[in-house]
């Protein structure tokens, strides 16, 4: 059973929108929530994380939210560029003495200039 | 450049055929991962490496074997592998404890 779910597989956006991106979680032990970028041919590059203890964090474009209470997050890409286009992996932290990462199974985000 | 180096980058390999992945990081990182993508599946897990000594192993067939000589250095060695094993094999690695690990850029694996 999936512990780290991204339901949407695709979403178009137009340039200069807003991108949202969901992510769904069950394990409430979780206690680092990350997102990554990957463009074909590449491996996933870290773009933004959150703690369990935060609500939402920002960096220029991208803020991530966290409601630990329903168990989501979700990335805001504001204004989306073409060059956003890529998949989004949403990642949980934990738990166990590994702190290891389980991911979704991603988002394929295309901007639509 | 994420300073994580996968060679290959592409493999078509046989299923009788013997083939290894190689991973190199000077990162000064010592958690090292194998990772599994299929498509349209999630990143799967497959091996954790802290400093050289594997500490995960997520039931992995034994037809894939790890090998961490080094802090540096990760391998995946390939035999007797199926189509279905076909699939982006990624490496990443990590400061013990982080929260975040660099990916290489993968070898994209095929099995005919």
């Amino acid at each position: 059973d999936q512990q780290v779910k991204q339901n949407s597989p695709s979403l178009s956006v137009q340039e200069g929108r807003i991108s949202i991106l969901n992510c769904d979680y069950t394990n409430s032990m979780f206690d680092y929530f990350l997102w990554y970028k990957k463009y074909p041919a590449e491996g996933p590059t870290f773009l933004i994380s959150i703690s369990s203890i935060k609500d939402k964090n920002e960096d220029g474009r991208f803020t991530v939210f966290l409601n630990k209470s329903a168990k989501h997050l979700s990335l805001h890409i504001v204004p989306s560029q073409p060059g956003d286009s890529a998949v989004y992996f949403c990642a949980a932290r934990g738990p166990g003495s590994a702190r290891q990462l389980t991911f979704g199974s991603g988002t394929q985000l295309t901007v639509l200039p | 450049e994420t300073g994580v180096t996968q060679t290959p980058r592409h493999l078509v390999m046989g299923m009788t055929n013997k083939k290894s992945l190689k991973c190199e990081q000077h990162l000064g990182h010592n958690a090292m991962y194998w990772y599994k993508q299929s498509a349209k599946k999630p990143l799967e897990l497959m091996f954790v490496y802290n400093f050289k000594e594997q500490t995960e192993n997520n039931s992995v067939p034994s037809r894939f074997s790890p090998e961490c000589p080094n802090s540096s250095h990760l391998f995946l060695h390939l035999h007797t592998l199926q189509p279905e094993d076909s699939a982006l094999y990624l490496c990443a690695s990590s400061p013990t404890g982080s929260s975040g690990a660099f990916f290489g850029q993968g070898t994209r694996l095929t099995v005919v």
